[in-house]
């Protein structure tokens, strides 16, 4: 079965400290891989997308994530964490034929300490 | 602004009423999809149109729910004799459609709660 798994509910990093949330899938083939962040009372936010190519993909807000296949894992980075970053991360995965009917993971929300 | 807007943002409603909620896409964007997402879950696909053609459906979608795209713009989605069950976000997103490799734009989400 297709599916997106976020290992971590919640995590709580302090500001500054580096960050790194987990994302593994379960898909038949590559499938198109995003992450995307969500503020409270806010839709959904295209943080970055891994289509094919480097495995290393940039993204905004100073975010990266790197695809391994051999792990089926697709992990959010980013160096240096700010108090805005405080939010909810979803990982999602769609076809490669198109990217509708995307499953998204549970999610992992984010606190940031002083 | 030219983001995908959502309309209401907020409904409370009683169990059995019928609510509606509307979404408008990017203007270019021929492509609109539904998802659900209720308290501590990611997003779960509902539908999706191209145009004004509703292609998939999803199981979650019970015959209670139906959703429309007219004339391939706005869409809309009724939830009739709403449950509790039925409580959640309900957001929208568009895409331009142009291939496989289109991002999809959401919306702020339409958050309903029924008594």
């Amino acid at each position: 079965a297709q599916s997106v798994t976020q290992p971590d509910i919640h995590i709580t990093v302090s500001e500054g400290a580096s960050l790194e949330l987990r994302c593994n899938y379960s898909y038949g083939a590559t499938p198109y891989l995003f992450w995307y962040v969500q503020s409270p009372g806010q839709g959904l936010q295209l943080l970055l997308k891994y289509f094919s190519g480097d495995t290393l993909v940039q993204g905004i807000k100073g975010f990266e994530a790197e695809f391994k296949r051999s792990q089926s894992s697709f992990n959010l980075r980013k160096p240096s964490v700010h108090w805005s970053d405080a939010a909810e991360y979803f990982c999602a995965v769609a076809p490669n034929t198109g990217g509708f009917k995307t499953i998204f993971g549970a999610g992992t929300r984010l606190f940031v300490k002083a | 602004d030219t983001g995908v807007s959502q309309d209401p943002r907020h409904k409370i409603t009683k169990r059995g009423q019928n609510v509606t909620f509307r979404c408008d896409p990017i203007s270019e964007h021929n492509r609109l999809y539904w998802y659900r997402q209720t308290l501590g879950q990611g997003p779960e696909f509902l539908t999706y149109f191209q145009n004004e053609a509703q292609l998939e459906k999803s199981r979650l979608l019970s015959d209670r729910f139906s959703a429309e795209r007219p004339k391939g713009s706005f869409s809309t989605l009724e939830i009739q004799r709403t449950e509790q069950g039925d409580s959640a976000m309900y957001l929208c997103a568009s895409s331009s459609g142009q291939g496989a490799r289109e991002t999809q734009y959401f919306g702020p989400g339409t958050r309903l709660l029924v008594l």
